[in-house]
């Protein structure tokens, strides 16, 4: 079974933070997607990025980096966090374009 | 006009019935279409893929796409009071290496 581990299940963080995301897949997935998650807006994706040091933006990636220094481990990085990033985040990989994503178990941050 | 496109619900059936899920999708050149299952604070779980016109069945839960009217559904048999959940369905857009996913349908099976 493919796993796909995020560092932390819940995060409290203050306004102007910076945050670090991490999420580590085990089954040398070359695709690697990092959504959001909020209630009325479904999954919306930030950044995904299809090889090692390879990223894409997504649909929403103001206020968010990525960082994939190795294939296993794709990093989102808040940069100032704020209160609209409150959410749910979704880390998930794929083998190839077009294959089932698997998705980690998720990360709830809340910026107070 | 969204990409992918479901509707909301709440679904509700009777333990034993039949639920019927519904997706629509606007890139007419998608190849790829998914439907993951996702309990209440939990991470979206893949229940079926779906490459082809027509049915595609796996235990409980059928498949069906229809790619000239640009919809697909997905049909739970025998409907338990664990199938009750917001199912989501994803779509491989032709344009590239982007899931687009609906905003789920919730649907609760009565005991």
């Amino acid at each position: 079974d493919v796993k796909v581990t995020q560092s932390s299940r819940y995060l409290v963080k203050r306004t102007g933070e910076k945050v670090f995301l991490e999420c580590v897949q085990d089954m040398d997935h070359e695709n690697m997607f990092w959504y959001r998650q909020d209630p009325g807006l479904g999954l919306r994706l930030i950044y995904f990025s299809y090889d090692v040091k390879m990223k894409e933006k997504g649909d929403i990636p103001e206020g968010y980096s990525v960082s994939r220094e190795k294939k296993e481990r794709f990093s989102l990085i808040l940069e100032s966090a704020s209160t609209n990033q409150t959410s749910m985040y979704l880390c998930a990989s794929s083998p190839l374009l077009g294959t089932p994503l698997h998705f980690g178990n998720g990360t709830r941050l809340t910026v107070t | 006009q969204k990409e992918v496109e479901q509707n909301s619900g709440p679904l509700s059936v009777p333990e034993g019935a039949i639920a019927s899920l519904n997706c629509t999708y606007s890139d007419r050149g998608s190849q790829s279409f998914f439907w993951y299952r996702q309990y209440s604070g939990k991470s979206p779980e893949l229940i079926m893929s779906i490459y082809s016109n027509g049915d595609k069945e796996d235990g409980r839960f059928t498949a069906q796409l229809n790619k000239a009217s640009q919809y697909v559904s997905l049909l739970i048999r025998d409907s338990q009071p664990s199938d009750s959940a917001t199912y989501l369905c994803a779509v491989n857009m032709n344009t590239g290496n982007q899931f687009y996913f609906g905003t789920g349908t919730s649907l609760t099976v009565i005991p």
